[in-house]
């Protein structure tokens, strides 16, 4: 099984400051990762797939990127909306398995 | 738009066996091509894949919860289910259903339901 690490585990900042979460895997996994931003009593919503590709509706300050065992998301200036749970899952092979997730709260 | 809506029991005892319904709405479950899966997340900790359903034929679930996971496809109301037998407090945990999509071996869920959660207790 591929284990998914998650660097910082929090990250506090300020509305308009740029978050950099970091997402690890045990081994290669090309590209095959998504990244999730979960808020508090809602369900997880996709954010990018294959490391670098928005979903649909998903704001440009959002961008990953990376490939094989190291990928990072990026928020280029955070909003209000922004501050939540952030979780990276690979799909390389069975089982896909999450990161432990990132926590961005406001400084 | 698809929707995803889980239903069942919030309370089950241990070792029951929990059963869980997913009802999806906006796509066919009898069209093919999405990989329908379940997916949980324990109180206070991350997300785990449980496992996918496909074409109601195909079907993959995680060693850990192999031994007692069963998910079924009804296309008759467009739902699908998760049934975990002999369940325990280490099942506690919030249940989602999601979509799967991308192809048989590589797939991230797309859309989610609002989940349901679930307590074992006596």
């Amino acid at each position: 099984e591929i284990v998914m690490t998650q660097s910082p585990a929090t990250l506090s900042l300020s509305p308009g400051e740029r978050a950099t979460l970091t997402c690890r895997a045990s081994q290669t996994i090309d590209n095959f990762l998504a990244w999730y931003q979960q808020k508090p009593g809602q369900a997880p919503r996709l954010l990018i797939s294959y490391a670098s590709t928005r979903a649909t509706g998903v704001p440009a300050r959002f961008s990953g990127s990376g490939s094989r065992t190291e990928f990072t998301l990026t928020i280029s200036s955070l909003q209000s909306d922004d501050f939540a749970v952030y979780y990276c899952q690979h799909y390389f092979e069975w089982p896909f398995t999450f990161g432990p997730g990132t926590t961005v709260d406001i400084k | 738009q698809v929707q995803l809506q889980e239903s069942g029991p919030g309370l089950v005892k241990p070792s029951q066996t929990l059963s869980l319904t997913c009802t999806v709405s906006g796509v066919s479950l009898s069209g093919g091509g999405f990989f329908w899966s379940w997916i949980r997340q324990r109180p206070g900790k991350g997300l785990e894949w449980i496992g996918y359903i496909y074409n109601s034929v195909s079907n993959y679930y995680v060693p850990s919860l192999k031994s007692r996971t069963t998910m079924s496809v009804d296309t008759s109301t467009n739902q699908f289910s998760l049934k975990i037998t002999s369940m325990t407090a280490a099942d506690t945990a919030r249940y989602y259903c999601a979509r799967g999509y991308g192809d048989y071996t590589s797939f991230f869920f797309d859309s989610w339901g609002q989940g349901t959660l679930v307590s074992v207790s006596s």
